[in-house]
Formats: C-alpha cells, sequence, structure tokens
C-alpha cells in the first residue's frame, strides 16, 4: 500500500532550526510537496521537489532523496508564527497525491 | 489570502438535515477537489472535478452529493449525515487535475459538526 509517514509533533525553539522528516511508500513517484497549516486556516504551499536535492526559499529549505523515500523540511531561524502543522505528500504514479498526516510544529519563546 | 473561498465556515447540522457547502476559487483553475481532515489523520481526497466533470469519486458514501456547476464553483450537497461526518472539510483548486504535477491551492475549510 501507500503510505507517507512524519512525526506527530516536534517542539522546537524561537530563533533555532528545525528539521521535519517524511518517508514515503508510493506506487511511482512524481514529487513531493510540503504544505504548512495554521490552525483554523487553509493549508499553504510551501514546496515541490522532485529531483533529489536541497532547495532553499528564504528561511525555510526542502530536501529529497528519491532513492531513500525520504524528505524533510528545514526551518531556519524559528519564529512564534511557524507555530503550525506541517503537511508532506508524494505524488503517485498516477498524480494522485498521497497525504501524510500533518507534523504539528509548537514554538516555544 | 490563496484565492479560494468556502462558505460557511463553520456548520453544526443534524443527522436529518439537509445542508450544502460552497466553494468558488478565483485563480483561473480548471480543476476542483473536496478533502476530508480529521484530527491525526492524512486528508482523505473525496471528489475531483477537471473542467466540470467528475474524475474521481473515492468510495464516498451517497449522503455526500459533490456539484460543479462552473469551474469557478463547487458544491457539496449534505443529507443525512452521520456524527463520524463531524471534520473539516476542504476545497482546493489547481490549473489542471491529474496527468502532471500540479500545486493545490487550499480554500480555509468548512468545519462541520453533525449531532
Amino acid at each position: 500500500g501507500q503510505n507517507i509517514d512524519q512525526p506527530t509533533e516536534m517542539t522546537a525553539t524561537e530563533g533555532a532550526i528545525v528539521q521535519i522528516n517524511c518517508t514515503y511508500q508510493t506506487s511511482g513517484f512524481n514529487g513531493l510537496f510540503w504544505y504548512q497549516q495554521h490552525a483554523g486556516e487553509a493549508p499553504t504551499f510551501l514546496s515541490y521537489n522532485v529531483l533529489d536535492g536541497l532547495e532553499e526559499k528564504g528561511r525555510f529549505s526542502s530536501f529529497l532523496s528519491r532513492s531513500k523515500g525520504y524528505s524533510y523540511l528545514l526551518l531556519k531561524e524559528l519564529q512564534m508564527k511557524d507555530s503550525a502543522s506541517y503537511l508532506c505528500a508524494a505524488l503517485d504514479s498516477n498524480y494522485q497525491l498521497i497525504w501524510g498526516a500533518g507534523t504539528k510544529l509548537i514554538i516555544k519563546p | 489570502e490563496t484565492g479560494v473561498t468556502q462558505t460557511p465556515r463553520h456548520l453544526v447540522m443534524g443527522m436529518t438535515n439537509k445542508k450544502s457547502l460552497k466553494c468558488e476559487q478565483h485563480l483561473g483553475h480548471n480543476a476542483m477537489y473536496w478533502y476530508k481532515q480529521s484530527a491525526k489523520k492524512p486528508l482523505e481526497l473525496m471528489f475531483v472535478y477537471n473542467f466540470k466533470e467528475q474524475t474521481e469519486n473515492n468510495s464516498v458514501p451517497s449522503r455526500f452529493s459533490p456539484e460543479c456547476p462552473n469551474s469557478s464553483h463547487l458544491f457539496l450537497h449534505l443529507h443525512t449525515l452521520q456524527p463520524e461526518d463531524s471534520a473539516l472539510y476542504l476545497c482546493a483548486s489547481s490549473q489542471e487535475g491529474g496527468g502532471k504535477p500540479d500545486t493545490q491551492y487550499f480554500g480555509p475549510g468548512t468545519r462541520l459538526t453533525v449531532l
């Protein structure tokens, strides 16, 4: 079956760095998405990776290793507003999104 | 603001009620989606419309009935729901559904409570 695994919850300190991991098992693979969702709000697109390597976008970076079925989202210089859930989703061979349950990130002062 | 709006934001209904959720996208997209989001569970894709035609129905009970009158509007008609249907219902849109990597843009959701 198809599956996405990510930690349920993580805690980090303001100003620090945090890495949210995601492993996937899908029938075929056409890329991986990361979304951010604040409580009570819409998920918003953060990144899309289809090639191996690290892509940086300001304070947020996303990494992909296709051979390992692994991705991570790296958040630097954490701010209180980064407290949110982070959703990992892989695109399978039929271009269907397979979603993880999300990682709730709690930022402490 | 993602360009996708949903109304109402909150809805409480009894099991015998009939209600509808509305979604509108202002992005000029051709594909629209309904998802169910329950606490600590992955997003569940319910329905997909591509150029107003339904292309996915992921074994959703018939008490949920979608309608897509045009590429900008999507409805989810609800009737005789069960308490386990209580969840956040998210609408999303993308440029084109299926066949290519396509970023989905989400609305804020309707928080549904079935009593």
